[in-house]
């Protein structure tokens, strides 16, 4: 069964700019999640959807947000860059028998804003 | 607010003797607790999970304790062999319908093993 599969791998980007990141879960999971992994902070949780709809939601501004298609791959999109957001995006997906889950990660975009 | 703590950014230990992570949690909601460990380059991988209702789950060479009442878990790793360099995170969540897909990180321990 393959992977979580994130694109692109690397990702420079200017300040202003906005970026959209792409997770495709493994076959049969239907719940993405994602996360913000900067040095020293560890992974922090962005959002989570399920069936194209986001049931959880981190604290994040608003210039982060996320979808989910039908077939359950996912998006997420920053708009209007900051410094700050040079980080590896990882996704994550499971299978959603509950929340207890443990989750599968993808190897992550590594994001670099100028 | 860091609700999951681990304290110690490094660990090394010789290869065949025993690696012991450590991990704090505040918040009393949490009732699940994973160990992840991550390679540079590669998203994290599960490694062993515990819930609060044991105090102990073995995996092979992989212990994880867990004292609630001082809300601190450990991960033991027993022997440790090169291949087990990495970092490793703690993670935790807390019962309830609303936690999907979220769990709390702490920031990593890079463990080094030396042959």
């Amino acid at each position: 069964k393959a992977g979580v599969t994130q694109t692109p791998r690397y990702l420079i980007k200017t300040r202003g700019q906005q970026v959209t990141l792409s997770c495709s879960p493994i076959s049969g999971h239907r719940s993405v999640s994602w996360y913000q992994q900067t040095p020293g902070q560890g992974l922090q949780f962005l959002f989570e959807y399920f069936s194209e709809t986001q049931r959880n939601k981190g604290n994040f501004p608003g210039r982060f947000s996320g979808r989910q298609f039908s077939n359950s791959r996912s998006e997420m999109n920053v708009s209007t860059l900051e410094l700050g957001d040079s980080a590896l995006y990882l996704c994550a997906s499971s299978p959603d028998r509950g929340t207890r889950e443990k989750l599968f990660f993808g190897s992550g975009t590594q994001l670099s804003v100028l | 607010d860091q609700q999951v703590k681990q304290n110690s950014p490094s660990l090394s230990v010789q290869e065949g003797r025993i690696s012991i992570l450590n991990c704090d949690y505040t918040n009393s909601m949490f009732d699940y607790f994973l160990w992840y460990k991550k390679y540079p380059a590669e998203g994290p991988t599960f490694l062993i999970s515990i819930s609060s209702i044991k105090d102990k789950n073995e995996d092979g060479r992989f212990t994880v304790f867990l004292n609630k009442s001082a809300k601190h878990l450990s991960l033991h790793i027993v022997p440790s062999q090169p291949g087990d360099s990495a970092v490793y995170f703690c993670a935790a969540s807390n019962a309830g319908g609303t936690s999907y897909g979220k769990l709390t990180f702490g920031q990593g321990t890079i463990l080094t093993v030396h042959p």
